[in-house]
Order: structure tokens, then sequence, then C-alpha cells
């Protein structure tokens, strides 16, 4: 099992373009969350994906950021016209069902925009 | 309320002595909790978990105990060692499948 995979490990882009961040959850597991961190800071909850649907996106700005987990293929975080804020660490996290059982991270995407 | 309050923000103790960290939920709903170790550059990486019909679970030197009606639960690590040094975080997850909740981590520091 190679566990949560993300990728890119890292990804720089300009001010006004997107980013794309891919998460595959371990094998079996149906259940994905991402969450964000800021240098020195904690993880904040951005939205629970099951396979195609979303469960939980008040973490979400309102505004530029959506996810989506469809029947095949990873779970994909877009992030569109980014801004220098939007730079931080972006982990996902996935469990076998939701809720009361073990979830386990990926490496993260590390996001800078210059 | 969906919060989970996590102290201290800093901790620094001796090798070899004991390591405490307390959190406090307020949504009595909530029957999950697990703890996370994040080192350096690295991902969270859970290290013990306690669910809530159990008040105490040990895993070599590091302890976890749960009191539902105080709404507190606390991360015990004994016999220090450097490799303890990281960020931990608590987290609480709701009955219902939802989401994962952490406090805002601690960063522990073990002195040689």
């Amino acid at each position: 099992n190679a566990g949560v995979m993300q990728n890119p490990r890292h990804l720089v882009r300009r001010r006004g373009q997107e980013a794309r961040l891919r998460c595959s959850p371990m094998k079996g597991h149906s259940h994905v969350y991402w969450y964000r961190q800021l240098p020195e800071e904690g993880l904040k909850f951005m939205v629970y994906l099951q396979k195609e649907n979303i469960i939980d996106e008040s973490g979400m700005p309102k505004e530029r950021f959506s996810a989506e987990f469809p029947k095949e293929g990873p779970s994909i975080l877009r992030i569109q016209q980014v801004v220098r804020g939007d730079s931080a660490a972006y982990f996902c996290a996935s469990s076998p069902t939701g809720g009361r059982t073990e979830a386990f991270f990926g490496q993260g995407t590390r996001l800078t925009v210059v | 309320g969906e919060n989970v309050e996590q102290h201290p923000s800093t901790l620094s103790v001796q090798e070899g002595d004991s390591a405490v960290i307390k959190c406090t939920y307020s949504d009595s709903a909530s029957n999950y909790f697990p703890w996370y170790k994040q080192e350096l550059g690295k991902r969270p990486q859970l290290i013990i978990d306690i669910r809530s019909n159990v008040g105490e679970k040990k895993d070599q030197r590091i302890a976890v105990t749960l009191n539902k009606t105080a709404k507190h639960f606390s991360l015990h690590i004994t016999e220090t060692q450097p490799e303890d040094s990281a960020v931990y975080f608590c987290a609480q997850m709701y009955s219902s499948a939802s989401k994962i909740i952490f406090g805002s981590g601690t960063r522990l520091s073990i002195r040689p």
C-alpha cells in the first residue's frame, strides 16, 4: 500500500495563474480531507469529500477554490487566480470511512505564489 | 460548536522527563480523538488515538486519557527522547461522518 500520494510536492505559480493539487487516497479509502497549513501554524480544515460527493466544504473560501473527488482518479483541489496569500502547504488525508476511523496524511503540496 | 483548544502552545522538557499536552472540546457528540505528530517539513503522522468508550490507552511511552464528563483529553509522553521533539496536534471527529478538527498544536522541545 503506497499510502496517500500527493502531487506535485512543490508548485510555484505566478499571481493570477491556476493551481491544481492532486491527492490519491490509500487503497480502499473512499473519504478524503483537505487541509491548509501556513508556516508555523496549525491544520485548517478546508473540505471533506467522498467519491463524487462534497460532504462538508465549510472551510473552503467562497471564491477561487474548488474541490472534487471523481469516481475514477484522484481528488483535485483547484485554486483559480492565485494570490500570494494562497502560499501554504496543502495536505490531504484519507480514511476508509468517515468519522471514528484513522485518517492518514499525504506528504503535502507546498504552493508558492510569486 | 466545532472547537478544540490545545495547551500549551510550546513545551520544553528535560530529556527523560515526562510531557503532557491537554485538549478540550465543546461538542459532546465527538467520539474519536486522534493525536498526530508533525516533524519539521513533514506530514502529520497518527501516533495514538482513543474512542469515547475508553478512558485510557497506552502504547509504549505514549498514553492518552479521555474524560468525557469534563470534555478533555490528554497526551502523555514518558521518558522523553530527542526524537520526540516535534509539533503535536490533538483532533476530534464527530459521531456522524464529518471532518476532523485539529487543535492549534504544541511545539515540544526536548532539552539534552
